[in-house]
């Protein structure tokens, strides 16, 4: 199947810096990529949809200037936590869609634990 | 908006045992429905899918069928093995083409 990589796996930071996460579609392209937020014993929240080469687009309650998203390549996005605090600190999902793919699966990355000090 | 509500964990069975993990959804229109696994340490998997009412999607000895009528997509198993171990996530995808998620019902199994 498809695989989506996330780097780092796990980062810790002190309060105030910024945390850039990469999300990369190793064997397809991704023409979509999708971020999720995931707190302890809850499901999955998306906090946004990039398109490649264009504006990322934000659902409701995520600030867009402090979850940072890039979609430069169909292959690569970024999500940058800037000024982190420690209320930032969840596990971060982000999912890719096929480009040639005639169904709207979605492939996840193995997620990043940010933790903010 | 959409939602969607599964059991609570963790769900502890011995071997072989019957597998039943409840969810319900609430959605406008006709959702596709989905369950995902997610083993230790990797990215969630699409584990089964079922498109339109009455649909049963099946997968490595998991089943789970479509119902309108009470808006569920129970999954199931016949004989659980201690492989099967994992956090599994029941999704609805409605007409915004959005993934909404369950809360994830960890499964742990036991020989």
């Amino acid at each position: 199947g498809a695989v989506v990589s996330q780097h780092p796996s796990r980062v810790i930071c002190k309060s105030g810096t910024s945390v850039k996460i990469e999300c990369r579609s190793l064997d397809f392209q991704a023409t979509t990529m999708f971020w999720y937020r995931q707190f302890p014993k809850q499901s999955l929240m998306l906090m946004a949809t990039s398109n490649e080469g264009s504006k990322a687009t934000y659902e409701q309650g995520v600030e867009k200037d402090k979850f940072l998203i890039n979609h430069a390549s169909l292959t690569l996005s970024t999500l940058t936590v800037t000024s982190a605090h420690p209320e930032d600190s969840s596990f971060y999902i982000c999912s890719a869609r096929d480009r040639g793919s005639s169904y709207n699966e979605q492939f996840f990355g193995p997620g990043t634990r940010l933790t903010v000090l | 908006g959409d939602s969607v509500t599964q059991m609570e964990g963790p769900v502890t069975l011995s071997e072989e045992a019957f597998l039943t993990i409840n969810c319900t959804y609430t959605a406008t229109g006709y959702p596709s429905l989905f369950w995902y696994v997610q083993y230790p340490g990797e990215g969630l998997q699409l584990l089964l899918k079922a498109t339109k009412a009455d649909d049963k999607g099946s997968n490595k000895g998991f089943e789970a069928t479509y119902r309108k009528e009470t808006t569920s997509f129970h999954l199931e198993k016949g004989s659980v093995q201690v492989s099967d171990s994992a956090v599994y996530f029941c999704a609805l995808m409605g007409g915004f083409q959005k993934l909404v998620f369950g809360t994830g019902t960890r499964l742990l199994v036991s020989p």
